[in-house]
């Protein structure tokens, strides 16, 4: 199974449209938990960290879920420059930071 | 704003052969990681580094592979013979200390050395 598993896609959506992406991951002691946004070829961004009682950034919301090992984002109002490949990113404990991505879920906005 | 840079931005090299990826983090993080990115595929955890010494590595950091703080600002990442199967986009990243508690804090990423081995 593995690590992170996240939405195959691509989402393609039209602007104004609200989409949601679901990560499930599979190691219980995994203890923080964020999505990065990728460009095409370009590094990763943090776009917010995920806390257990979800959280919210303007038209991003998060939600934690850790007795099913569940993540979820959803966007709302979507926009063109939100097109990207959206990372479901955990860290376990004691494993010096390292940042363990999902496969990426690519969003394309159309006008 | 304060950034991780890398350098080069793209390198190319015949197979056998050593690289040297060289980054620099943000000037007051302390910890200090590799990342690559093979095309197509997703991002891999390859080494974090902290006081000095590796604090963490995965599979693919073995032997072949070596991370340096050689003076106060420069992280680097050598891998000693390159193979085919090296080629992929190696991001660096720093983040700050933590507060003692059981949060990471975020990491810093870099814009990338895209390695090509021929």
């Amino acid at each position: 199974r593995k690590e992170v598993e996240q939405d195959p896609g691509p989402f393609n959506v039209p602007e104004g449209a609200t989409v949601a992406f679901n990560c499930t991951y599979s190691n219980s002691a995994s203890q923080s938990f964020f999505w990065y946004r990728q460009d095409c070829r370009k590094e990763p961004k943090l776009l917010m960290s995920v806390y257990s009682s979800g959280n919210e950034d303007g038209r991003f919301t998060a939600q934690l879920n850790r007795a099913s090992q569940y993540i979820s984002l959803l966007i709302r109002d979507s926009k063109l420059s939100d097109s990207a490949t959206y990372l479901c990113v955990v860290t376990v404990y004691n494993q010096g930071g390292k940042l363990i991505f999902g496969q990426g879920t690519e969003l394309s906005v159309k006008p | 704003e304060p950034e991780v840079t890398q350098t080069p931005s793209h390198q190319v090299t015949q197979m056998g052969q050593e690289v040297i990826l060289r980054c620099v983090p943000i000037s007051n993080h302390l910890y200090f990681y590799w990342y690559r990115q093979i095309l197509g595929q997703k991002v891999e955890f390859l080494v974090s580094f902290y006081n000095n010494e590796i604090s963490e590595k995965s599979e693919i950091f073995d032997d072949q592979f070596s991370v340096e703080r050689p003076d106060g600002s420069n992280f680097t990442l050598k891998i000693r013979s390159t193979k085919l199967e090296d080629s992929a986009m190696y991001f660096c990243a720093s983040s700050q200390p933590t507060s003692g508690g059981a949060v990471y804090n975020e990491q810093f990423f870099g814009p990338g050395t895209r390695l090509t081995v021929l």
